[in-house]
């Protein structure tokens, strides 16, 4: 069975300044795709950025990048410049390839941005 | 992007009552839904699988007579809570893709359920 580990409960950053959230998983799966949600006080759930396992290149979306490290395991989101809105809850999740594409999800990290 | 919308948003029942919840495919088609439940201040777990015009595929410990799913059409699954009891008070979302071969999921917004 997969798991996904996040092991941040809580964390804060200053406005414009640069963050990393953790992510490791567990899988013996060799075609799957890992995702970073937010899910901001409104609740509805956002794709932040998703990468391939296949795909050495890390995967960037503006100011949201991964470490993708796949031998570790790990899969860690950076948010650079942050800003107040990027204030949210951030999961981080796991599909396995093939699948009917169900996600597993780890249990979030909350991230504050201050002013 | 594609659009998942569900309805109502919010809804309070009396135990014992059911209570259905809609999701909604917009402007897709969406073989295949997903339902998930989410606890305060705890992550979303997946509680059922659906693909139009079959039956749902439970996770371990979701109660298949008690959370009864249906995915009829291509653009509209519902979840209904049978016998609501205030532990089945949660916040209930739904997920939609395009089929077996898209990993790319869209997410309704959510449906709190308060069983008083």
């Amino acid at each position: 069975a997969q798991t996904v580990t996040q092991s941040q409960p809580e964390m804060s950053v200053q406005e414009a300044e640069t963050v990393t959230l953790s992510c490791t998983y567990d899988t013996s799966e060799n075609n799957y795709y890992l995702f970073w949600y937010k899910q901001p006080p409104s609740r509805q759930m956002i794709l932040v950025i998703r990468q391939e396992a296949y795909k050495q290149q890390n995967a960037t979306e503006n100011r949201f990048s991964v470490n993708f490290q796949k031998a570790a395991k790990s899969f860690s989101l950076k948010i650079s410049d942050s800003q107040l809105g990027d204030t949210a809850m951030y999961f981080c999740a796991f599909m396995k390839g093939g699948s009917q594409g169900n996600l597993i999800f780890g249990k979030g990290t909350k991230l504050s941005v201050k002013p | 992007g594609a659009v998942v919308s569900q309805h109502p948003s919010w809804v309070i029942c009396k135990s014992g009552t059911s209570v259905k919840i809609e999701c909604r495919s917009l402007d897709f088609q969406a073989t295949t839904m997903f339902w998930y439940r989410q606890f305060p201040k705890q992550s979303l777990m997946l509680m059922a699988t659906s693909n139009e015009g079959s039956k749902a595929t439970y996770e371990q410990g979701v109660e298949k007579d008690k959370f009864l799913i249906n995915h009829a059409s291509l653009t509209l699954s519902t979840l209904t809570v049978t016998s609501a009891h205030p532990e089945d008070s949660s916040f209930y979302i739904c997920s939609a893709s395009a089929g077996p071969s898209s990993y790319e999921q869209y997410f309704g917004p959510g449906t709190r359920l308060t069983v008083t």
